[in-house]
Parts: C-alpha cells; sequence; structure tokens
C-alpha cells in the first residue's frame, strides 16, 4: 500500500513560538506533496503545492512567510508554522501523490495544532 | 478555493435506513472520489469515479456521476451505527502537473441505533 505519515499527530505551543510538522511517504516517492488545513466542522482547504526541490506553490491568502513549506526530498516535506497564533490552531493535514496519476494521492493522519 | 458544495449538510438517520448525500462542482473534473472522516481523524478514501462513468458501487456504497449537471449523490444503504462521519467529496480538475484535490463542505451524518 502507500502509506503517509505525519508528525506529531498533535502538539499545543505557546503563542508566539514556531511548529514544524513533517510529513513523510513512507513507501513511495513523491514528487508532488500537498498541505490542507481543517477548522472544526469545516473541509479541507489547500493551503500549498510542494514540489521536491522547489519553492512551495502557495493558495490565495495563505502567507508564503508564515507557512513555510520545505520539500527537501521525495520522501519528506515539512510545515512549519512561524510565530504561531490561536488563530493557526488547526488540523493540519498533507497528502502525497505517488507518480503523475491524479487518483494516484495519499493522505496523512493529520496533525492536530493549539495554539494557546 | 472550494469546489464541491454538499448538501445536506448535516443528516441524521436511524440505523439500516439508507442515506443519501449529494456533492456539486463548478468546472469540468477528471474524476470525483468521495472520503469519510471520522472526528478529529484523518482521511478515509471510499471511492473514486471517472469524468466518464455514470455509477459506480463499492459494498454498501453507491456513487453517481451526471457530468451535465455538474453533480455527484453518494448512497450509503443499510446505515450503522459506524458509519457516524463527515462524507466530503473532492475533485480532481486535470491542469499542469500538480493537481490537487478541492473538497466540498461536506455532509455530517449521524446513525443512530
Amino acid at each position: 500500500g502507500a502509506v503517509v505519515s505525519q508528525h506529531p499527530s498533535w502538539v499545543i505551543c505557546k503563542s508566539g513560538t514556531s511548529v514544524k510538522i513533517e510529513c513523510r511517504s513512507l513507501d513511495f516517492q513523491a514528487t508532488t506533496m500537498f498541505w490542507y488545513r481543517q477548522f472544526p466542522k469545516q473541509s479541507l482547504m489547500l493551503m500549498a503545492t510542494s514540489n521536491e526541490g522547489s519553492k512551495a506553490t502557495y493558495e490565495q491568502g495563505v502567507e508564503k512567510d508564515k507557512f513555510l513549506i520545505n520539500h527537501a526530498s521525495l520522501t519528506l516535506s515539512t510545515l512549519t508554522v512561524t510565530s504561531a497564533h490561536p488563530e493557526d490552531s488547526s488540523f493540519y493535514i498533507c497528502s502525497a501523490r505517488r507518480g503523475l496519476a491524479i487518483n494516484e494521492q495519499f493522505f496523512g493522519p493529520g496533525t492536530r495544532l493549539t495554539v494557546l | 478555493s472550494q469546489q464541491g458544495e454538499e448538501d445536506p449538510q448535516a443528516l441524521s438517520i436511524q440505523e439500516g435506513e439508507n442515506a443519501t448525500m449529494n456533492c456539486s462542482y463548478k468546472t469540468s473534473i477528471n474524476n470525483l472520489q468521495w472520503y469519510r472522516q471520522n472526528s478529529g481523524r484523518g482521511l478515509v478514501h471510499l471511492i473514486l469515479i471517472r469524468s466518464n462513468e455514470r455509477e459506480k458501487h463499492s459494498g454498501r456504497l453507491r456513487v453517481t456521476l451526471d457530468t451535465s449537471k455538474k453533480s455527484s449523490s453518494l448512497l450509503i444503504t443499510a446505515s450503522r451505527a459506524a458509519d457516524t462521519a463527515s462524507y466530503f467529496c473532492a475533485t480532481a480538475v486535470f491542469s499542469s502537473g500538480n493537481t490537487p484535490l478541492v473538497f466540498g463542505k461536506g455532509t455530517r451524518l449521524s446513525v443512530i441505533a
């Protein structure tokens, strides 16, 4: 199967600190990874598209300086929430695409971020 | 950006009844997928239907797709309490090599035992 992991699964941090979330494709190489954010009782909103070795493409309204994305290898993408504030508290989900087939996209289990 | 709009937003039924959820989308698509999400958990892929397909079955799930109306429906037959979850449709619009899934707003299904 195609497994995507996220670490940590949950994190609580103080306002003003930075938090790094890792997304790993465990048994396949992912040239493209996507980051989504989900607020309580809402849907998943695409934040950015991350390609290995290049800069991420951010969706309109997502601050690239606040949500730093690094896709340094074919199996790892990281999302760093810088200077976190309580309004950044959310569920962050990554997905990784295997190959070029559109339906070959696999989701991580999500990371619950709570900023106090 | 969100493409899909599900209705109803919330649905409550008795165990054993059928549950029908609808999804509408705006642009031409390559395929449409349905996912389930238990509260606070990750996504579980349920079924994918391609743009050239009209109906697909998987166990107790039946999905239809009407590209002329830009809509899809998910039917869960003989529902169980364990089916209680949020259900999302997601569409893939083929553009350049990067094709994210765009999710609808979701339907929160409650199955009462």
